[in-house]
């Protein structure tokens, strides 16, 4: 149980254009979804939390208008990085959080390259 | 001041031999302590959790925690190499939250 997926695992695109990922929890009702950003050989950053129905709430130092989140539904969660630029490529993780005790279960992550 | 707190290693062990990798954390409000591993590439993956003082084991892996001290720690007993990975330390001090630690990279050698 607690699987979460995230769709692409790997995408390319030229900059200024836009990118969506999407995070689901297959297996679970997710009541609070995260999205992460990791660079090479540093720790996870929190970049934002989502929950259901409800605006996310960004982390300081990240931009809401440039990563925009919705999380339309307990299984779906989406990140759009908007007017992508070469310094936005990443590895983005999603998490769902099932409420209990707090424990997230991670997707395998999208590698974004902007060129 | 960091929250969560980790040797970013590397810790070599021999394989076969016990693993012990540390966290302490600063939030005494904790409630909630998570060990997840993290290998080159990918995202991480969820292997413990220990909510109450003491020793929680789960095949190989033996979580501890100390509240009084605010430490909590993880056992791998004979370690493989591909135990080797970086080990992230979580902590959830009563928020929506994870607080992680910055992880220690256990490298385990043949």
């Amino acid at each position: 149980g607690a699987v979460v997926s995230q769709h692409p695992s790997r995408v390319i695109c030229k900059s200024g254009t836009s990118v969506k990922i999407e995070c689901r929890s297959l297996d679970f009702q997710a009541t609070t979804m995260f999205w992460y950003r990791q660079f090479p050989k540093k720790s996870l950053m929190l970049m934002a939390t989502s929950n259901e129905g409800s605006k996310a709430t960004y982390e300081q130092g990240v931009e809401k208008d440039k990563f925009l989140i919705n999380h339309a539904s307990l299984t779906l969660s989406t990140l759009t990085v908007t007017s992508a630029h070469p310094e936005d490529s990443s590895f983005y993780i999603c998490s769902a959080g099932t409420g209990l005790g707090n424990e997230q279960f991670f997707g395998p992550g999208t590698r974004l390259t902007v060129l | 001041q960091k929250e969560v707190e980790q040797n970013s290693g590397p810790l070599s062990v021999p394989e076969g031999a016990i693993a012990s990798l540390n966290c302490t954390y600063s939030d005494r409000g904790s409630q909630s302590f998570f060990w997840y591993r993290q290998y080159s590439g990918k995202s991480p993956e969820l292997i413990m959790s220990i909510y109450s003082n003491g020793d929680k084991e789960d095949g190989r892996f033996t979580a501890q925690l100390n509240k009084a001290s605010q430490y909590v720690s993880l056992l791998i007993r004979d370690s493989q190499p591909s135990d080797s990975a970086t080990y992230l330390c979580a902590v959830n001090p009563n928020t929506d939250k994870l607080i992680f630690g910055t992880g220690t990279r256990l490298q385990v050698f043949p």
